[in-house]
């Protein structure tokens, strides 16, 4: 089983659309938890810190399941500059590792 | 503030050469990191630092090597490239470890 594991995608939503991606993690020990948003051919940039409580950053909201073990962010309004991949992050165990997942692919048509 | 910056953007080498991917960070950072993806597949830790003089192999370090003699560089040094080696290599930094990590605009490479 992959450390991290999200669905490739892509998931192709009209403008508009609210779409919900989810990630799974092996580690039931792992500590903290990160969406980072990556665009075509550039590098990978922080989205959003995941918390226990769940948080919101305008339309994106994410959450956390430590008891199910996967972590979701929703995007609400989608918009064209939203079209992107979006990476699930994992730090296992408060070192400086950090594994990343395989990204999910959404593509925001007009 | 320029964050992380990765030199050169694309190279091509033939298999058997050797090379030298750059990375700079003018965020002071102890933490730096260098990954390589592949087409639909996640980042993978070749090398990382957790500060000037220290470093340590990731998860794919093999035919790889790095030096950390400044807190600002990271390079990324590859000897006798092999067609595998072909991917994109970003690197990144770090405040606190696991925390967010910066990266730079990454570098391509082609092994031929």
């Amino acid at each position: 089983r992959k450390e991290v594991e999200q669905d490739p995608g892509p998931f192709n939503v009209p403008e508009g659309a609210t779409v919900a991606f989810n990630c799974t993690y092996s580690n039931s020990a792992s500590q903290s938890f990160f969406w980072y948003r990556q665009d075509c051919r550039k590098e990978p940039k922080l989205l959003m810190s995941v918390y226990s409580s769940g948080n919101e950053d305008g339309r994106f909201t994410a959450q956390l399941n430590r008891a199910s073990q996967y972590i979701s962010l929703l995007i609400r309004d989608s918009k064209l500059s939203d079209s992107a991949t979006y990476l699930c992050v994992v730090n296992p165990d408060s070192s400086y590792k950090l594994i990343f997942g395989s990204g999910t692919r959404l593509l925001v048509r007009p | 503030n320029a964050g992380v910056t990765q030199t050169p953007k694309f190279r091509i080498l033939k298999i058997g050469q050797s090379m030298t991917l750059q990375c700079a960070q003018d965020m002071n950072h102890n933490y730096m990191y260098w990954y390589r993806q592949d087409p639909g597949m996640g980042l993978k830790l070749i090398y990382y630092s957790v500060g000037a003089g220290i470093t340590d192999k990731g998860e794919v370090p093999n035919g790889y090597n790095v030096s950390r003699s400044t807190t600002e560089d990271f390079p990324l040094r590859l000897e006798l490239a092999a067609p595998s080696q072909t991917s994109v290599y970003f690197c990144a930094s770090s405040r606190d470890a696991g925390g967010t990590q910066y990266f730079g605009p990454g570098t391509r490479l082609l092994v031929l």
